[in-house]
């Protein structure tokens, strides 16, 4: 069974710099079939696709974000990570990594991580 | 972008009762619509893609269909494992991949 797990700080202080990582089991990140994601959930709000990543380093990027998000993908580690600089209350939220097909749906999740901006 | 707009936002229905749940799109995407359930302490979960093809394990009483604009998610006979909330989400080709706002079913 594909699990994805995500670790990182759980509190992050206004103007400093987010990261995590999604690691990632019974699966491979260097899959040809497969990109990975995160995507994130505000506090009471839905879903927000943030940025996704191809085994080749290849990357899309959500254009409120662009500028201040840069994700990486670690084959020897079988992890991704994500790097979100100048963090503001306004990224507070659960933040997830998951598996997304070629067809452009997500099939495996991580539990998420929540995140809270604050000094 | 395309925005996905989930009705109604919230529901509460009986073991038993059949809940549909309506996804709209400000764009015709064909069929590149999925749906996922979110139980509080799990990972989302992929129920359906293409609109209408069950993903492996999810009981029969989940069905989806629609295509185009419209799209519709019916849970047939609840379950109280049925709780927690849907979301849309379009496949469409191109990022942003978005995601409706949600549609919470309390189990009465």
């Amino acid at each position: 069974q594909v699990q994805l797990q995500e670790s990182g700080p759980g509190l992050v202080k206004p103007s400093e710099t987010l990261s995590l990582t999604c690691n990632v089991s019974d699966a491979s990140v260097n899959s040809h079939t497969h990109y990975w994601d995160w995507i994130r959930q505000s506090p009471g709000k839905g879903l927000e696709w943030i940025g996704s990543i191809y085994y080749t380093g290849h990357t899309y990027y959500s254009t409120s974000l662009r500028g201040r998000l840069a994700l990486s993908v670690d084959p020897s580690r079988n992890h991704f990570s994500l790097r979100l600089h100048a963090v503001t209350a306004a990224d507070t939220a659960i933040y997830f990594c998951a598996r997304r097909t070629l067809d452009n749906f997500f099939d495996y999740w991580g539990l998420g991580l929540m995140v809270t901006v604050s000094s | 972008d395309i925005q996905m707009t989930q009705s109604p936002p919230s529901v509460s229905a009986s073991v038993g009762d059949t809940v549909t749940i309506t996804c709209r799109a400000t764009q015709a995407i064909n069929r590149w619509l999925a749906w996922y359930q979110h139980r509080a302490g799990e990972p989302p979960k992929l129920l359906i893609y293409a609109a209408s093809n069950l993903i492996g394990g999810v009981p029969t009483r989940f069905s989806g269909s629609g295509s185009g604009t419209e799209f519709t998610l019916t849970i047939n006979n609840l379950q109280p494992e049925d709780f927690g909330t849907y979301y849309c989400q379009q496949a469409n080709s191109l990022p942003p991949w978005i995601f409706g706002g949600g549609t919470r079913v309390d189990i009465k």
